[in-house]
């Protein structure tokens, strides 16, 4: 089945940084979404990007879907981007099977 | 516009009872699915579940799990003589039609279960 990697696993910050996440799928998606897990578990929506690149904010996510990767940006960090960064892509066979990478884990200091 | 809601949002059992996990989709899906997160893992897809029909239970354990969505009333997920390996996070999603490859996933806030 298709592999998701998420890298780095864990990523510590300073306040007002800035920081590129990765994840990388083994098979062509048609379509892929990134998630922020905050600390109190609640799993929150950030993008939904088959391809090309959007912006929300200070957040933008950019896929390559021919080269099989995306890019999760986060500039001028804050306190409360902390929390754990998950892809998720659909299985060909079944597409509301979501497989999710294992996470970046970030922590933002102030 | 209420999002996917579950509850309850933190339910503690002993090993052996049983845990009643509950799910109302967003108005007007009638698609719902349930994953389940280890402690420091990824989301992983139990159970996926139209209005009265189970369509696809793959990711969900053959033993002591069982879920339904009647015509009227939540999504139930119902976990039979718990044990401490289920303790985990329950999230439920939910959508208008089965075409979920081109539109997002919104997952409701999850219940925790823990087993003592």
């Amino acid at each position: 089945g298709i592999q998701v990697e998420q890298s780095p696993p864990d990523l510590i910050l300073q306040e007002g940084a800035n920081s590129t996440l990765r994840c990388n799928f083994s098979d062509s998606v048609n379509n892929l979404q990134w998630f922020h897990q905050n600390p109190w578990g609640q799993l929150i929506n950030l993008f939904y990007i088959p391809s090309g690149t959007k912006q929300n904010g200070r957040l933008s996510a950019t896929t390559v879907a021919t080269e099989r990767y995306s890019l999760l940006y986060i500039s001028s960090s804050q306190t409360t981007d902390s929390g754990v960064y998950f892809c998720a892509v659909p299985r060909r066979d079944s597409s509301y099977k979501l497989i999710f990478g294992s996470g970046t884990r970030l922590l933002v200091r102030p | 516009n209420a999002g996917v809601m579950q509850n309850p949002r933190h339910l503690v059992r002993r090993r052996g009872q049983e845990a009643r996990l509950r799910c109302s989709p967003m108005k007007g899906h009638s698609h719902v699915y349930w994953y389940r997160q280890l402690p420091e893992e990824g989301l992983k897809f139990m159970v996926y579940l139209q209005k009265e029909n189970i369509i696809d239970e793959s990711g969900m354990p053959k033993e002591r799990f069982s879920a339904e969505f009647p015509k009227e009333g939540p999504s139930i997920l119902r976990i039979q003589q718990v044990v401490r390996g289920d303790s985990a996070a329950y999230f439920c999603a939910s959508s208008p039609s089965d075409r979920v490859w081109n539109s997002p996933l919104h997952f409701g806030n999850g219940t925790r279960l823990t087993v003592t």
